[in-house]
């Protein structure tokens, strides 16, 4: 079982919805990342955060630590919010140093 | 703003060959990280750096090794390159300690024939 899952895996929505993607954990963190790769590989750092909610524009992004989960939501989508969304923790056990990615979630926004 | 380049986006090499990925970063951060993405596995750590000199095994360290003289460079070497090492790499820097994000390069498209 890996330490970070996430899902959905895929996920095609159309214009205007609300998007939730869900990143579950079962080790110890410092902090967990969201982070956002489009086509072509680029990776950009969306969030970071060890507690609460955090919010940019139309991304919000919620953590529960005791729960070992997190959501990031996506209010009124747009097609150019298609890409890959990943979870990744900075696990206790790993290091700080270190994250452990989920495996994505493929986002595609219909027009 | 921080940034991390890769030396190739594309790179075609044989089976056997002796592969070198060069990942720069500008931002004098002490932390640098080798990754590989497959689809269906995500990112898997390959190598990281803490300094210069320095190294420590990921979780997939086989058939690779890294080099770091300087702060800045941080070297992928495949000794010899297999068909199975083809892949998406991704370089990433940071600073250290844990309210530091890391910072990805664009990534290699490496295939071997």
């Amino acid at each position: 079982k890996n330490e970070v899952e996430q899902s959905p895996q895929n996920l095609t929505a159309q214009e205007g919805e609300f998007i939730t993607i869900n990143c579950s954990y079962s080790v110890g963190i410092s902090a967990l990342h969201w982070l956002q790769q489009h086509p072509g590989g680029g990776i950009v750092s969306l969030f970071m955060l060890s507690s609460g909610k955090k919010k940019h524009g139309r991304l919000i992004a919620t953590i529960n630590i005791q729960e070992k989960h997190s959501s990031l939501h996506i209010t009124a989508s747009h097609p150019r919010d298609s890409a890959v969304y990943i979870c990744a923790v900075r696990s206790l056990i790993q290091g700080a140093q270190k994250l452990v990615f989920g495996q994505g979630t493929r986002l595609t926004i219909n027009p | 703003d921080v940034k991390v380049t890769q030396s190739s986006r594309y790179l075609v090499k044989r089976t056997g060959e002796k592969v070198f990925l060069e990942c720069v970063q500008d931002m004098d951060h002490e932390n640098m990280f080798w990754y590989r993405q497959d689809p269906g596995l995500g990112l898997r750590l390959i190598y990281f750096s803490y300094d210069v000199k320095m190294k420590e095994k990921g979780d997939i360290p086989e058939g690779y090794s890294v080099s770091r003289e300087k702060k800045e460079r941080f070297s992928l070497i495949l000794e010899s390159a297999s068909t199975n090492q083809t892949s998406m790499y991704l370089c990433a820097s940071s600073l250290t300690g844990i309210a530091y994000e890391q910072y990805f390069g664009p990534g290699t498209r490496l295939t071997v024939t």
